[in-house]
């Protein structure tokens, strides 16, 4: 069974603050990574997607990978009221053409 | 970004009716999409893949007759619940990646479905 672990949250952080939300994945030969935002009652919308390791920026979101830990993050610096959503991690994994495995999601809330 | 489209937003209906609901890319080609259900509080749950032009592949505890899938051009795909019941009640979402980028799936508004 391939799974991908997120923290359900709710983290709270205060407008302005860093947001950092984690998720872990068990298919090591996963080669495609994504962040999606679901406000509430909406579908969800990508965010960023990373294929290599390292870290990749995109305005005020950063992901970062981290295959040999079998990790990725989302950073999202000077968070806003507006960023509060759930953030769901996914993932296409080996053998897989286009599948995507969600995590169940991590709830954000900024506080203004 | 791409865009896909979804029709009806919202639908109630009675125990045992069918529901349909399209799906449609509107400014790109898509030979593959997928059919998620969230339940509330819950994540997507990938239901089946449709190929246009071909059988769609449905994802494990799926009754394929239950839930039909057309995949008849290449910028449109339904999804029809037969024989709707309570428990199919559920917000659904297809998606679609491009042909251009084909790991990046850009999802629809979904449909929220609710079966009295």
């Amino acid at each position: 069974q391939k799974e991908v672990e997120q923290n359900s949250g709710p983290l709270s952080v205060p407008e302005g603050a860093i947001a950092s939300l984690n998720c872990t994945y068990s298919d090591r030969v996963s080669q495609s990574f994504f962040w999606y935002r679901q406000y509430s009652g909406k579908s969800p919308e990508l965010i960023m997607s990373i294929y290599s390791n390292g870290d990749k920026e995109d305005g005020r979101f950063t992901a970062q990978l981290n295959k040999a830990s079998q990790y990725v993050s989302l950073l999202i610096r000077d968070s806003q009221p507006s960023d509060s959503a759930t953030y769901l991690c996914a993932v296409i994994s080996g053998g897989s053409n286009y599948k995507l495995t969600f995590g169940k999601g991590t709830l954000l809330t900024v506080n203004p | 970004g791409a865009v896909v489209s979804q029709h009806p937003s919202r639908v109630i209906c009675k125990s045992g009716t069918s529901v349909k609901i399209e799906c449609r890319s509107l400014d790109f080609q898509a030979t593959t999409m997928f059919w998620y259900r969230q339940f509330p509080k819950q994540s997507l749950m990938l239901m089946a893949t449709s190929n246009e032009g071909s059988k769609a592949t449905y994802e494990q505890g799926v009754e394929k007759d239950k839930f039909l899938i057309n995949h008849a051009s290449l910028t449109l795909s339904t999804l029809t619940v037969t024989s709707a019941h309570p428990e199919d009640s559920s917000f659904y979402i297809c998606s679609a990646p491009t042909l251009e980028n084909s790991k990046t799936q850009y999802f629809g508004p979904g449909t929220r479905l609710l079966v009295l």
